[in-house]
C-alpha cells in the first residue's frame, strides 16, 4: 500500500517568513496530493490540493510543487501569519471507487511574532 | 455546500460500555464515507471505509466486531465503539465523499470530529 512521509515534524518560523514542508510518497499510481491544516481539537481543513497532471499550484500565499518522478511534492507557504500556526498534513491517493488517502506524519507550524 | 456533521462532539463512558458515534452529509449524498482515528499528535489513521449499502471494508489491525459500521442511507454512517476500553480513548473522525454521473471525487470532507474519553 501507499506510505507517506512527511518533514520536518516540528517547523517555527518568523512572521513574514516562508515555510516549507516536504513530503514523499511510494505508490507510483497516487495521483491527487491535498494539504490539510488541522488546528487543535477541529477537523482537517483543506487548504490546497495537486493532481498528476499538474506540476504546480498557487493559491495566493499558498503554493503545492510536485515531482512525479521523484514522487515528492511540497507545501510552500510565504509571508507566514500567527493564524498560520497549526498542524499541516499531506496526503496522497489514487482515483477510482477503492481509492482512500494516506496521510504523512504531520508538521507542526510555529509561527512566531 | 459539502457540510458533514458528526454527534456527539464528545463522550464520556464507562469501560465495558458501547457507544455510537453518527457521521452525517448534511447537502450531499455520501456515497462513500471513511473513519478514521487520531491519537494525540499523531496522524489521521484510517479505521475503515464504507459504501452505501455494503459492508464496511476495514484497515489492516482494526477490528470489525469491536468497530461497527453501518451505512444505510447517502447521508447517515454510524460507528459503534463495542465493549470501550481506555485504550479506545481518541479523536474519532467521519468523512465522506461523493459520487457524480459514475465518477467518485477524491477530495474528502471532514466531519468535526468526537473525542471518545472510556473511563
Amino acid at each position: 500500500g501507499e506510505n507517506v512521509e512527511q518533514h520536518p515534524s516540528t517547523l517555527s518560523v518568523q512572521e513574514g517568513d516562508s515555510a516549507v514542508i516536504k513530503c514523499t510518497y511510494s505508490d507510483s499510481a497516487s495521483n491527487y496530493f491535498p494539504w490539510y491544516k488541522q488546528e487543535l481539537g477541529k477537523r482537517p481543513q483543506l487548504i490546497i490540493d495537486i493532481r498528476s497532471n499538474v506540476g504546480e499550484k498557487k493559491d495566493q500565499r499558498i503554493a503545492v510543487t510536485l515531482n512525479k518522478t521523484a514522487k515528492h511534492f511540497s507545501l510552500h507557504i510565504t509571508e507566514t501569519q500567527p493564524e498560520d500556526s497549526a498542524v499541516y498534513f499531506c496526503a496522497a491517493s489514487n482515483t477510482g471507487t477503492a481509492s482512500k488517502l494516506t496521510f504523512g506524519t504531520g508538521t507542526r507550524l510555529q509561527v512566531t511574532l | 455546500g459539502a457540510v458533514v456533521s458528526q454527534h456527539p462532539s464528545w463522550v464520556i463512558c464507562k469501560s465495558g460500555t458501547s457507544v455510537k458515534i453518527e457521521c452525517r452529509s448534511l447537502d450531499f449524498q455520501a456515497t462513500t464515507m471513511f473513519w478514521y482515528r487520531q491519537f494525540p499528535k499523531q496522524s489521521l489513521m484510517l479505521m475503515a471505509t464504507s459504501n452505501e449499502g455494503s459492508k464496511a471494508t476495514y484497515e489492516q489491525g482494526v477490528e470489525k466486531d469491536k468497530f461497527l459500521i453501518n451505512h444505510a442511507s447517502l447521508t447517515l454512517s454510524t460507528l459503534t465503539v463495542t465493549s470501550a476500553h481506555p485504550e479506545d480513548s481518541s479523536f474519532y473522525i467521519c468523512s465522506a465523499r461523493t459520487t457524480l454521473a459514475g465518477v467518485s471525487y477524491n477530495e474528502q470532507f471532514f466531519g468535526p470530529g468526537t473525542r471518545l474519553t472510556v473511563l
